[in-house]
């Protein structure tokens, strides 16, 4: 089955700083790849996905690449903010089918 | 709002006793998931449903069952609870194959064997 690896665990940033959090997969018949955000005691929500066919797709402070060849992805943040501050997974699949996902990355954002 | 809704939210029991975690959706969704979170494991796929007839196992199925009694309605038991199976359980929906392959969660159920 698909195995996806995310670094790293944790991640400290500065207000205002970028952050990066890298994924690698498995399958190289996966072709969809999404990122969710937990917030502390929340549900894990969807915040950007990329397919395939795609090699970065960007939404206002967050953008996501990926390298098929390599077989990575991933999630770029800018301008962080205290809101920021969550955990973030990243997930594979192939054709929409069930989604492994990666251990996730704390990222704290410091004031 | 549509939404999915756990229950309960949480649950303490003891080794040995048969519990269930209860999912229900008002999403319409035919694809349902359980997942179950701990630290530094991220989410581990358990059980998953296509539709009413087809129940298929993840990669973590020991030790738990599903029943999936409706569309709407996909239930995980523990049959007999042991002390690592204590997390955070999360039951998903999602309506892949129209340009939305969003997983929408559920509020998630902590659960304690003790």
């Amino acid at each position: 089955g698909e195995n996806v690896e995310q670094h790293p665990s944790t991640l400290s940033v500065q207000e205002g700083d970028s952050a990066v959090i890298k994924c690698t997969y498995s399958d190289s018949a996966s072709n969809y790849f999404p990122w969710y955000k937990q917030e502390l005691g929340k549900r894990p929500q969807l915040i950007i996905d990329i397919r395939s066919n795609v090699g970065e797709k960007k939404d206002q402070r967050i953008a996501v690449t990926l390298n098929k060849t390599a077989k990575h992805f991933s999630l770029h943040i800018t301008e962080t903010q205290p809101e920021d501050s969550a955990v973030y997974f990243c997930a594979a699949s192939i054709d929409d089918y069930k989604l492994s996902f990666g251990a996730g990355t704390t990222v704290t954002v410091r004031a | 709002d549509a939404d999915v809704t756990q229950t309960p939210r949480n649950r303490i029991t003891k080794t040995g006793k048969r519990i269930m975690l209860e999912c229900s959706q008002t999403k319409g969704h035919d694809r349902m998931y359980w997942y179950r979170q701990d630290p530094g494991l991220g989410l581990r796929l358990i059980y998953y449903s296509f539709d009413v007839k087809d129940i298929n196992k993840g990669e973590i199925s020991d030790g738990y069952s599903v029943s999936r009694q409706a569309q709407a309605k996909f239930s995980l038991s523990l049959e007999s609870a042991i002390p690592n199976q204590t997390a955070l359980y999360f039951c998903a929906t999602s309506e892949p194959g129209q340009g939305m392959s969003e997983a929408f969660f559920g509020q998630g159920t902590r659960l304690t064997v003790v």
